[in-house]
């Protein structure tokens, strides 16, 4: 039972481009909702975050909507760089009962960016 | 801040053999760390919740007997792989939060390889 997908397996953008990633959940019970970037045999970084109670949030060239409705979320990245190229997870977190705290992950998105 | 810290970074062990991997947070109090395992071109997998000072929730499917968690302090948590087998290889990265957070940080990973 996937409740979290990122059904893009991958992305190729051109530099200075802008990167759209997409994230779906199920569970309604997820109230905290993060994006992380990784590499190979690295730990995921943690690039943003956004609550339930709020449909977007800006960091820098990073932002994030949350569409609760939808149960979806996405991740921008305007202007996108070469550096950008990783591997993205978004992650939700559940709002309580004896799932609190835990991190669900997506199967994460290879962003390459290309000069 | 919000630095999380691993240790060793990989580690090369021969089956039947006992490996610990440390995990600290270096600059903030970690009330909760948690364990993951993630397979090659997979998703990060949750193994076990720690909480200082009590005992670590387990995932389904994962032998706490095998996968030993010990966090006796707010920025020190521990797994030990016992009797380690290679099927046990894989990449093993823990998290932390504090109290105050939501958002889990990460440490840079261990590979371990069970030869």
């Amino acid at each position: 039972d996937q409740q979290v997908k990122q059904n893009s397996p991958s992305l190729s953008v051109q530099e200075g481009r802008i990167s759209i990633l997409n994230c779906d959940y199920t569970n309604s019970m997820f109230d905290y909702f993060l994006w992380y970037k990784k590499y190979p045999a690295e730990g995921p970084t943690f690039l943003i975050s956004i609550s339930s109670i709020k449909d977007k949030n800006e960091d820098g060239r990073f932002t994030v909507f949350l569409n609760k409705s939808a149960k979806h979320l996405s991740l921008h990245i305007v202007p996108s760089q070469p550096g950008d190229s990783a591997v993205y997870f978004c992650a939700a977190k559940n709002a309580g009962g004896t799932s609190y705290g835990k991190l669900t992950f997506g199967q994460g998105t290879i962003l390459t960016v290309h000069p | 801040g919000a630095v999380v810290s691993q240790h060793p970074s990989w580690v090369i062990c021969k089956s039947g053999t006992s490996v610990k991997i440390e995990c600290r947070s270096l600059d903030f109090q970690a009330t909760t760390m948690f364990w993951y395992r993630q397979f090659p071109k997979q998703s990060l997998m949750l193994m076990a919740t720690s909480n200082e000072g009590s005992k670590a929730t387990y995932e389904q499917g994962v032998e706490k007997d095998k996968f030993l968690i010990n966090h006796a302090s707010l920025t020190l948590s521990t797994l030990t792989v016992t009797s380690a087998h290679p099927e046990d290889s894989s990449f093993y990265i823990c998290s932390a939060r504090d109290r105050y957070q939501e958002t889990q940080y990460f440490g840079p990973g261990t590979r371990l390889l069970v030869l």
